[in-house]
């Protein structure tokens, strides 16, 4: 079944102590990316990866970090995390834009953080 | 900068009515626009994927139109029903050279009353 898969489904942290939030697809798709959903500011993107070895940010990446070393994954590392990045995070991939080709998202189901 | 509104922002039918949510987007050069349904605290599940050259697309009950000249897309539901209730949102995704993310709208947070 192809999917998209976070972990932690829920964290409860305190400010300051690093944290890392895995994804992993099984579809083999180049194109990966995080959002945050927030209540009255909808879904923005924090960073994207193009491929392997390829990221680059988004709209709100301040206080993130990211890595694409294999395909697959696309971790979100919160070095110092603070309590205005509590959120719904949510990862998805989907395949390059090539002319023509269907290029569906796939979400994860959400990481719900809280940082007290 | 795209920006893409969807209205009404909230939504209450009773079960059985046809109904129509609305998305708008102000840069018609997109790739391509997608529909999500979101259940409370849960996370997204694609509907409907329109091609930037097609003009309609159906699953089911649902049908996704897209007229791109206007900056304009609908999702038409039929027959709604109460396990339809959650909030909808429509995402466009740009066709300029590096920036492939989606931008969402708020969501349209409809109620099928039984």
């Amino acid at each position: 079944e192809a999917q998209v898969t976070q972990n932690p489904r829920y964290l409860i942290t305190v400010t300051g102590k690093k944290l890392t939030v895995t994804c992993s697809q099984n579809m083999n798709h180049e194109y990966m990316s995080w959002y945050r959903q927030d209540p009255g500011l909808g879904l923005r993107q924090i960073y994207y990866s193009m491929n392997v070895e390829v990221t680059d940010k988004g709209d709100v990446p301040e206080g993130y970090k990211v890595s694409r070393k294999e395909k697959r994954n696309f971790p979100l590392i919160l070095e110092s995390p603070s309590p205005n990045q509590t959120s719904l995070y949510f990862c998805a991939s989907s395949p390059p834009l090539i002319g023509g080709m269907n290029t569906e998202a796939f979400f994860g189901q959400g990481t719900r953080l809280t940082v007290v | 900068k795209q920006e893409v509104t969807q209205i009404p922002a909230a939504l209450s039918v009773p079960e059985g009515e046809n109904l129509v949510l609305n998305c708008s987007f102000t840069d018609s050069a997109i790739y391509n626009l997608q529909w999500f349904r979101q259940d409370p605290g849960k996370g997204l599940t694609s509907l409907l994927l329109i091609q930037s050259s097609q003009r309609e697309q159906t699953s089911g009950r649902l049908n996704a139109s897209l007229d791109k000249s206007s900056g304009r897309s609908t999702l038409y539901i039929a027959a709604s029903q109460p396990g339809d209730s959650a909030t909808y949102l429509c995402a466009v995704r740009e066709h300029s050279g590096s920036a492939r993310q989606l931008t969402f709208g708020s969501g349209t947070q409809l109620t099928v009353l039984p």
